[in-house]
């Protein structure tokens, strides 16, 4: 069965420095989502993003997120000067253009470290 | 706007317990309501899903129905399992629109 995969599992970065989360969601899947999930909290929508741009963002998504789709498969969060804040669970997520039922697949999420 | 608001947790049954997680939401419109799992250490899982309303969803023993009179969906299960300790998020989402999440509710069966 197909499914959203996503590197690195763990990333372990210092204050101030730029991290690239990757990932590769379902390959005829059209939306794609970034979520955030602070230790014991709920799960934060981040971005969405359709036909090579963002179509909703939220307040979360400051200047320091930006998010790509450079080669057609990869879909990449880009956080450009990390904050202690910044550390998080972040899942990505795939939708079908079809899916009428809303239904996004989320991938397994990377465990981001800021110390 | 949009929220999703669950019973506070955790919570912690004994095998073969009633299971019973509560669920409301606020919306504009007729989401579709979802819910979530996450096992320790993993990332979340789709469970179960309801488009519209009076809809049940179920899935592996749980069920949640759709009401909009009460905008609940509350999940529910007959006999939990051990295997079931995870922690349960309830979901709802508009056409392309971001996926809105409740709390989470950790659950804890033992045996």
């Amino acid at each position: 069965e197909p499914e959203v995969t996503q590197t690195p599992s763990h990333q372990v970065t210092q204050m101030g420095q730029e991290v690239i989360l990757r990932c590769v969601p379902i390959s005829n899947h059209l939306y794609f989502y970034w979520y955030r999930q602070i230790l014991g909290q709920k799960v934060e929508f981040l971005v969405s993003f359709y036909n090579n741009e963002i179509s909703e963002k939220s307040e979360i998504f400051d200047d320091q997120f930006s998010v790509e789709r450079p080669d057609g498969s990869n879909f990449t969060l880009k956080i450009r000067s990390t904050k202690l804040e910044d550390s998080a669970m972040y899942f990505c997520a795939s939708r079908h253009p079809a899916g009428g039922h809303n239904e996004q697949f989320f991938g397994p999420g990377t465990r981001l470290t800021v110390l | 706007g949009d929220s999703v608001t669950q019973m506070e947790g955790p919570v912690t049954l004994s095998e073969e317990a009633f299971l019973t997680i509560n669920c409301t939401y606020t919306a504009t419109g007729y989401p579709s309501l979802f819910w979530y799992v996450q096992y320790p250490g993993e990332g979340l899982q789709l469970l179960l899903k309801a488009t519209k309303a009076d809809d049940k969803g179920s899935n592996k023993g749980f069920e949640a129905t759709y009401r909009k009179e009460t905008t609940s969906f509350h999940l529910e299960k007959g006999s939990v399992q051990v295997s079931d300790s995870a922690v349960y998020f309830c979901a709802l989402s508009h056409n392309n629109n971001d996926m809105r999440f409740g709390a989470g509710t950790r659950l804890t069966v033992k045996p």
